[in-house]
């Protein structure tokens, strides 16, 4: 598996944009950047993934590196809603396998 | 009603006695997984199971066992429960035809082993 470090806390002022940074290098090239976040002692929720274009949905944007190394993860408005535990994960879509390997992921905290 | 359901909610203990986590999901998935979390570790995979015939080993299958007893249901067991194994456990469910093959996690079990 590829394996992502990420700094352990981040702080962001509500209203700003919060950008979450993963590193991936040893990332192979089946393997898609997927993003979690867990609010305390809640399940992990799904916020987005991508292969190697940028991404945008309602929650978030993913933007990959070209050489697909490192990528970010940016809320674009944080709300204190948005303090959780976010984690950046690699995955194969091989239907074969199949594991998500989290590690311990950014703490978040929007500060008023 | 949520989609992925997980109980007891929380469970307190002895050290030997044998635990049954269950676990019942409605979105027709088949795949399931069993995760366990502590403090400042993540999320770490115990079991996962790809089809009601089909069980695998996770990162920390030690201590543990599962049953798939249908499509809708995958229950983890402690054999004999240890104060180490006190910890969140979490259930998910997921769809390889899905088209962001997403997992989504049930809201957890708290079990602590005295």
């Amino acid at each position: 598996d590829a394996k992502t470090t990420q700094p352990p806390s981040m702080d962001c002022a509500e209203g700003r944009a919060a950008n979450l940074p993963c590193n991936h290098s040893t990332i192979s090239g089946n393997e898609y950047v997927y993003w979690y976040r867990q609010i305390h002692s809640q399940g992990p929720q799904y916020i987005i993934h991508g292969l190697k274009n940028n991404e945008t949905n309602e929650m978030a944007s993913l933007i990959i590196t070209e050489d697909r190394k490192s990528s970010t993860l940016i809320l674009p408005h944080a709300t204190l809603r948005d303090t959780a535990v976010y984690y950046c994960i690699v995955r194969s879509m091989k239907t074969s396998y199949d594991k998500v390997i989290f590690g311990p992921g950014t703490s978040l905290s929007v500060i008023p | 009603d949520a989609d992925v359901t997980q109980t007891p909610r929380n469970r307190i203990t002895k050290t030997g006695k044998r635990i049954m986590l269950e676990c019942s999901q409605t979105k027709g998935h088949d795949r399931m997984y069993w995760y366990r979390q502590d403090p400042g570790l993540g999320l770490r995979l115990i079991y996962y199971s790809f089809d009601v015939k089909d069980i695998n080993k996770g990162e920390i299958s030690d201590g543990y066992s599962v049953s798939r007893q249908a499509q809708a249901k995958f229950s983890l067991s402690l054999e004999s429960a240890i104060p180490n194994q006190t910890a969140l456990y979490f259930c998910a469910t997921s769809d390889p035809g899905g088209g962001e093959n997403e997992q989504f996690f049930g809201p957890g079990t708290r079990l602590t082993v005295l």
